[in-house]
């Protein structure tokens, strides 16, 4: 059984660019989660997805970020117009209840920078 | 919202000495608490977990501690070997989104 699949694993964007970034959950694994860890610090929660809906976006900056998970295909996490502060390692998560006892197990993460 | 405290940010032991790492939180509400080895380059490996209505829970060298009144957690790791090396990280978690602690540098000198 594949663990929960990121791509690209680095992706090197200039200011103004869009930035896409893809997470496959484990098989059997409904529910997606995404954190952004910048340098030396911990993961902070950004969105909760679960197939074609979003549980909770509190953690989701406000502009230029969104994020989504489709009926079929992987959950695509957007970054539009991006600066210099989103250069961070983004971290997808899957579990496969929606419960608040699920274990989340954890992608290997896309590090993106920003020129 | 749910604040996670973590201490120490860095542990330095022996090769075979123990470890502990403590956090804190502040919602009561939480009922889920993982923690998590994350080495460099690498995602988050869960290493071991606990829920609210359990106090304690070991497996092998790994031990979880809750103090559900105090709002405490603590990570033990007994006989330490350079392989355990690496950052951990706390989480409490309720309605599925984990708040983490800041992370602790634990280093195993053989």
């Amino acid at each position: 059984n594949a663990g929960v699949m990121q791509n690209p694993r680095h992706l090197v964007r200039r200011r103004g660019q869009e930035a896409r970034l893809r997470c496959s959950p484990m098989k059997g694994h409904s529910h997606v989660y995404w954190y952004r860890q910048l340098p030396e610090e911990g993961l902070k929660f950004m969105v909760y997805l679960q197939k074609e809906n979003i549980i909770d976006e509190s953690g989701m900056p406000k502009e230029r970020f969104s994020a989504e998970f489709p009926k079929e295909g992987p959950s695509i996490l957007r970054i539009q117009q991006v600066v210099r502060g989103d250069s961070a390692a983004y971290f997808c998560a899957s579990s496969p209840l929606g419960e608040s006892y699920n274990e989340q197990f954890f992608g290997p993460g896309t590090r993106l920078t920003v020129l | 919202g749910e604040n996670v405290e973590q201490h120490p940010s860095t542990l330095s032991v022996q090769e075979g000495d123990s470890a502990v790492i403590k956090c804190t939180y502040s919602d009561s509400a939480s009922n889920y608490f993982p923690w998590y080895k994350q080495e460099l380059g690498k995602g988050p490996q869960l290493i071991i977990d606990i829920r609210s209505n359990v106090g304690e829970k070991k497996d092998q060298r790994i031990a979880v501690t809750l103090n559900k009144t105090a709002k405490h957690f603590s990570l033990h790791i007994t006989e330490t070997q350079p392989e355990d090396s690496a950052v951990y990280f706390c989480a409490a978690s309720k309605l599925g989104k984990l708040i983490f602690g800041t992370g602790t540098r634990l280093q195993v000198f053989p």
